[in-house]
């Protein structure tokens, strides 16, 4: 069964912390995603790559950057969390362009 | 222009009647239109998806209808069961440059018995 492990399912940090959130795939996609998702808003793609070290920022890239040393993991960085970022984030892999995402469970942030 | 609106926000259908959860785009770039089931405290996954050469494509109780000329597509569930009651997203994207999904809000769709 193909996988989108997402390392963390709950986090709580504080204002001003660095947070680390990793994504791992075994699916040897070549495209993967980072999406937060609030209610109301949908899912608001926030960095995305489609090689290793490559990186595209997204529709709300501000305060967040990307790190992808290898093939099968994508991280996301807050590099100084902030109470607008407590957040579901969802990490996402796809294996062609315009082909269907397989999503991981979610990690949901809270930043107090 | 990437926008992709979804109605309703929220749905509850009776077991066994058919649910209807409609997406409108202005992008008439786009050539992939999936949709995506999630339940609580899990991602969404894919459900089905259609290309815009049909206008129909069925999977089991699940059908799309696209309408090119009118930039809509929608999403039916017959025979409506308990077991569908999740949060289905509308999605949209196209071939060209980066595959940026545009998805849409959502619909909290509710089966009651």
């Amino acid at each position: 069964d193909v996988k989108v492990t997402q390392s963390s399912r709950y986090l709580v940090k504080r204002t001003g912390e660095k947070v680390f959130l990793e994504c791992v795939q075994d699916m040897d996609h070549e495209n993967m995603f980072w999406y937060r998702q609030d209610p109301g808003l949908g899912l608001r793609l926030i960095y995305f790559s489609y090689d290793v070290k490559m990186k595209e920022k997204g529709d709300i890239p501000e305060g967040y950057s990307v790190s992808r040393e290898k093939k099968e993991r994508f991280s996301l960085i807050l590099e100084s969390a902030s109470t607008n970022q407590t957040s579901m984030y969802l990490c996402a892999s796809s294996f062609l362009k315009n082909y269907g995402y397989t999503f991981g469970s979610g990690t949901r942030l809270t930043v107090v | 222009q990437q926008q992709v609106k979804q109605s309703p926000q929220s749905l509850i259908v009776q077991k066994g009647g058919i649910s209807i959860i409609n997406c409108a785009y202005e992008n008439t770039a786009f050539d992939y239109f999936p949709w995506y089931q999630q339940f609580p405290g899990k991602g969404p996954a894919l459900l089905i998806a259609i290309r815009p050469d049909v206008s129909e494509k069925k999977e089991g109780r699940f059908t799309i209808s696209f309408n090119k000329s009118a930039k809509q597509f929608s999403l039916h569930i017959m025979d409506s069961q308990p077991g569908d009651s999740a949060t289905y997203f509308c999605a949209a994207s196209y071939s060209g440059g980066y595959q940026k999904v545009t998805f849409g809000t959502g619909t909290k769709l509710q089966v009651i018995p």
